[in-house]
């Protein structure tokens, strides 16, 4: 069984950095043809895809934010993480992480404000 | 960035009757492999989106038959027969074709 569990900070302040953490069970990302991709969505918005990572480390990056995202991964423990730099109040959204077969299983999300 | 458009943006159904969202991109999806990179999701209230159809026309794991997908290279449709009240929610269309991913506005679908 495939699950998901997104962790953060719950609140964090303008210009500072956005860590998440995605645990995930049920798969690996060493596995062949395996990912983890991050979604976000503002509340009563829509969905904004951000980055994937591969079982072989490749990464893609939304090119809207690619100079602020990083992702990577923790094979060994089974998580993958995204930081967003340099946040601002348009960044407040809950955020998922997904498997990046199709976004076949996605995680509870975790809502993320940013606020002064 | 592939634009993916929508329509309708809320739709009314009889419980028991069927509906149709419609999704058209701005490129077309089909890849050189054949497969046309078009996916379905439904966001019920409160919760995380769930994958309905995926490369176009394939039922995901666990989706009753009552969904189905189809389409051509840049226009696709959902859809839904015999409408139940666990339907209720917001549908997205989305292209996992290229870089970036993106997904339609969504199309919110209610019971009358």
């Amino acid at each position: 069984q495939v699950t998901l569990k997104e962790s953060g900070p719950g609140i964090l302040q303008p210009s500072q950095t956005l860590s998440l953490t995605c645990t995930f069970s049920g798969f690996s990302l060493s596995t062949y043809g395996m990912g983890v991709g991050w979604i976000r969505q503002p509340s009563g918005k829509g969905l904004e895809w951000l980055a994937n990572i591969w079982w072989d480390d490749d990464k893609y990056y939304n090119p809207s934010l690619k100079n602020r995202l990083t992702i990577s991964k923790d094979t060994s423990n089974n998580q993958a993480f995204l930081k967003i730099t340099n946040v601002d109040t348009a960044d407040t959204a809950t955020y998922y992480c997904a498997t990046t077969t199709g976004f076949d299983y996605w995680g509870q999300g975790v809502m993320v404000t940013v606020s002064s | 960035d592939i634009v993916m458009t929508q329509a309708p943006l809320s739709v009314s159904v009889t419980p028991g009757e069927s509906a149709s969202i419609s999704c058209r991109s701005s490129k077309s999806l089909l890849h050189s492999n054949g497969i046309t990179y078009v996916y379905w999701y439904l966001q019920k209230p409160g919760k995380s989106p769930q994958l309905l159809i995926y490369r176009m026309s394939n039922l995901a794991s666990g989706v009753p038959d009552r969904f189905s997908g189809s389409g051509s290279e840049t226009d696709f449709t959902l859809k839904i027969s015999r409408v139940e009240a666990e339907d209720v929610g917001i549908y997205y269309c989305g292209q996992l074709l290229e870089n970036p991913y993106t997904f339609g506005a969504g199309t919110k679908l209610e019971l009358k």
